[in-house]
């Protein structure tokens, strides 16, 4: 049932760009993304409904495509502060109300 | 405005002890959920609520563990002959009600240690 995230890790110079994919083996309702430094709480980046899209700010972005059950992060030109784990919380269409979290991805940025 | 906020941010403990865990959510928010995240791995549902109902329960959740929230404010956590099993940082998030809406804002948690 948990989401499974790809890649696992990344490695990126500053500037360069990444891609993030999060797959669900259940019908979604909606996609939240998330960030988490070591040792920090997940902070919030953005949501996505019934496959919007929506920019959640600075240049990061997302898509979802709900009949693939799929939802994409787009990091551009990555700064040394994107550095994270990223995880994918997906509301599951009949039980929502909570997250359930992907297997994250390691996401290091360097100069 | 505040944000969520947990209390201890770390407990140690010994094998068998009980330990309870405090939240308290950003004012507004009605909805109240409970995570539990082990190393490496990403939040794990546990309890929500909406004002002072407790709507859910993980199945994976054994009666040693029980949530309050009793005047749909802050809510505590509490672990019971607390097990090895059970070292990991538990997480509090709150947010508001709206169908899925709403982002969840998650506290700094407190990591249990369990000896």
């Amino acid at each position: 049932q948990q989401p499974v995230q790809s890649p696992q890790a990344v490695i990126l110079r500053e500037g360069e760009d990444a891609v993030i994919n999060c797959s669900s083996s259940k019908a979604l309702y909606s996609v939240h993304w998330y960030r988490q430094k070591h040792g920090e709480a997940p902070v919030f980046l953005m949501i996505l409904l019934k496959g919007g899209e929506q920019k959640g700010h600075e240049k990061i972005s997302a898509s979802f495509n709900e009949k693939k059950q799929q939802s994409s992060l787009y990091l551009t030109a990555s700064q040394l502060s994107y550095s994270g784990t990223y995880f994918c919380g997906t509301e599951i269409r009949g039980a929502t109300n909570k997250l359930i979290f992907g297997t994250g991805t390691l996401l290091a940025v360097q100069p | 405005d505040t944000g969520v906020s947990q209390d201890p941010r770390h407990k140690i403990t010994k094998r068998g002890q009980n330990v309870t865990f405090r939240c308290d959510p950003i004012s507004e928010h009605n909805r109240l959920y409970w995570y539990r995240q082990t190393l490496g791995q990403g939040p794990e549902f546990l309890t929500y609520f909406q004002n002072e109902a407790q709507l859910e329960k993980s199945r994976l959740l054994s009666d040693r563990f029980s949530a309050e929230r009793p005047k749909g404010s802050f809510s505590t956590l509490e672990i019971q002959r607390t097990e090895q099993g059970d070292s990991a940082m538990y997480l509090c998030a709150s947010s508001l009600e709206d169908g899925g809406r709403q982002p969840q804002h998650f506290g700094d948690g407190t990591r249990l240690s369990i000896l």
